[in-house]
């Protein structure tokens, strides 16, 4: 089945400077890859995702790149702040299942 | 449209009680999938319905948890007996077949066995 590895499990930035999330998986048929944000006590939300047959997709601040022959995928936030300190998950979806990374702990430091 | 309904929002049961959560997909969505939610392990997909048919359970733990979903409306996880390492969010979350592609998550339910 699908396995998918995700660092670093926590990362702290300065206000206003960029986070890099990174995210690798196993299996090639994977096909979509969401990225879910999940504040303290809350749900995941869905924040981006991106389909295989495209390299790159941009929302405002927010940024997520595929490649899909090394099959990895990394979420870009740009101009971090306060708001954005939360876990994030990145995920990978074959057929049916979407499978979880572990998470990133993202902390923004003022 | 209110969401995915989970309930309870928090269930404290002692060891050995049988524990069930409740789940209400959102209207038209055709998938349910049910997470279990731990610091150590992250979010595991317990189990997955499709048009109310278990699909794949090769999550579930062990024979202590069932699943069912009578409907397109409603779904619930059972957990008999209950053990303390049971101690987790659950969450429920559902989606249509689709090219969005994407969950939509319940708010969960904090379960603790003491």
């Amino acid at each position: 089945g699908e396995n998918v590895e995700q660092h670093p499990s926590t990362l702290s930035v300065q206000e206003g400077d960029s986070a890099v999330i990174k995210c690798t998986y196993s299996d090639s048929a994977s096909n979509y890859f969401p990225w879910y944000k999940q504040e303290l006590g809350k749900r995941p939300q869905l924040i981006i995702d991106i389909r295989s047959n495209v390299g790159e997709k941009k929302d405002q601040r927010i940024a997520v790149t595929l490649n899909k022959t090394a099959k990895h995928f990394s979420l870009h936030i740009t101009e971090t702040q306060p708001e954005d300190s939360a876990v994030y998950f990145c995920a990978a979806r074959k057929d049916d299942k979407i499978i979880f990374g572990k998470g990133t702990r993202l902390h923004i430091l003022p | 449209d209110a969401g995915v309904i989970q309930s309870p929002r928090h269930e404290v049961t002692e060891m050995g009680q049988e524990v069930t959560l409740r789940c209400k997909p959102i209207s038209g969505h055709d998938y349910l999938f049910w997470y279990r939610q731990t610091m150590m392990r992250g979010l595991e997909l317990l189990i997955y319905f499709n048009n109310n048919v278990p699909i794949d359970d090769s999550g579930m733990p062990e024979d202590r948890f069932s699943a069912k979903m009578p409907n397109a409306s409603f779904s619930t996880l059972k957990i008999q007996p209950s053990e303390p390492r049971d101690s987790a969010v659950y969450f429920c979350a559902s989606t249509r077949r689709g090219p969005t592609g994407g969950y939509t998550f319940g708010s969960g339910t904090r379960l603790t066995v003491v």
